[in-house]
């Protein structure tokens, strides 16, 4: 069935350094790939989202890039702040419905 | 725009109760979406409404479960005799698209505790 997996499942960076956490889909109809942050609490707030036809998307320190080839989409966090602390999904959609990672748990470190 | 709310935030049952959420859209979004999130996994869909029509249910929403949206605005979701296992985050999200693939954009979510 459809899936996608996500890693890691947690990191720990330096404040100013930068994050990776890269997914894999199994779909290959998946057109769509969004990026959601979720703090404690609360629920997914969408940060950044890129679709198949583009290659890569930035918006000031956030970046995501697509490798339809390889079914990979990866998102980058620059110069990266404690309010970056949070849980990040990532998520491929070919429809209405969104296949979600199993999230990444990022520690920024003062 | 208020953003997608929903009602209760937290809520607490015993085993074998009826509950029933609701899910405030963000206006003119003629998608509703809801989707249950257990601890440490992902968001999982349960169902889909285009406007007021119930499009997809998944293999997840057993027969305990039924969501409305009447006229097309708010949805309610409902899981009659509630067991342990129910116990999760569901999460509302609202879209506006003809397309296939529109951008979601979630609620804060309901926490249901089932005693």
């Amino acid at each position: 069935g459809e899936n996608v997996e996500q890693h890691p499942s947690t990191l720990s960076v330096q404040e100013g350094d930068s994050a990776v956490i890269k997914c894999t889909y199994s779909d290959s109809a998946s057109n769509y790939f969004p990026w959601y942050k979720q703090e404690l609490g609360k629920g997914p707030q969408l940060i950044i989202d890129i679709r198949s036809n583009v290659g890569e998307k930035k918006d000031q320190r956030i970046a995501v890039t697509l490798n339809k080839t390889a079914k990979h989409f990866s998102l980058h966090i620059t110069e990266t702040q404690p309010e970056d602390s949070a849980v990040y999904f990532c998520a491929a959609s070919s429809g209405y419905k969104y296949i979600f990672g199993t999230g990444t748990r990022l520690k920024v470190l003062a | 725009d208020t953003g997608v709310s929903q009602n209760p935030r937290h809520k607490i049952t015993k085993r074998g109760q009826n509950v029933t959420f609701r899910c405030d859209p963000i206006s003119e979004h003629n998608r509703l979406y809801w989707y249950r999130q257990t601890l440490g996994q992902g968001p999982e869909f349960l169902t889909y409404f285009q406007n007021e029509a119930q499009l997809e249910k998944s293999r997840l929403l057993s027969d305990r479960f039924s969501a409305e949206r009447p006229k097309g605005s708010f949805s309610t979701l409902e899981i009659q005799r509630t067991e342990q296992g129910d116990s999760a985050m569901y999460l509302c999200a609202s879209s506006w698209g003809l397309a296939d693939t529109d951008t979601q954009y979630f609620g804060p979510g309901t926490r249901l505790t089932v005693l």
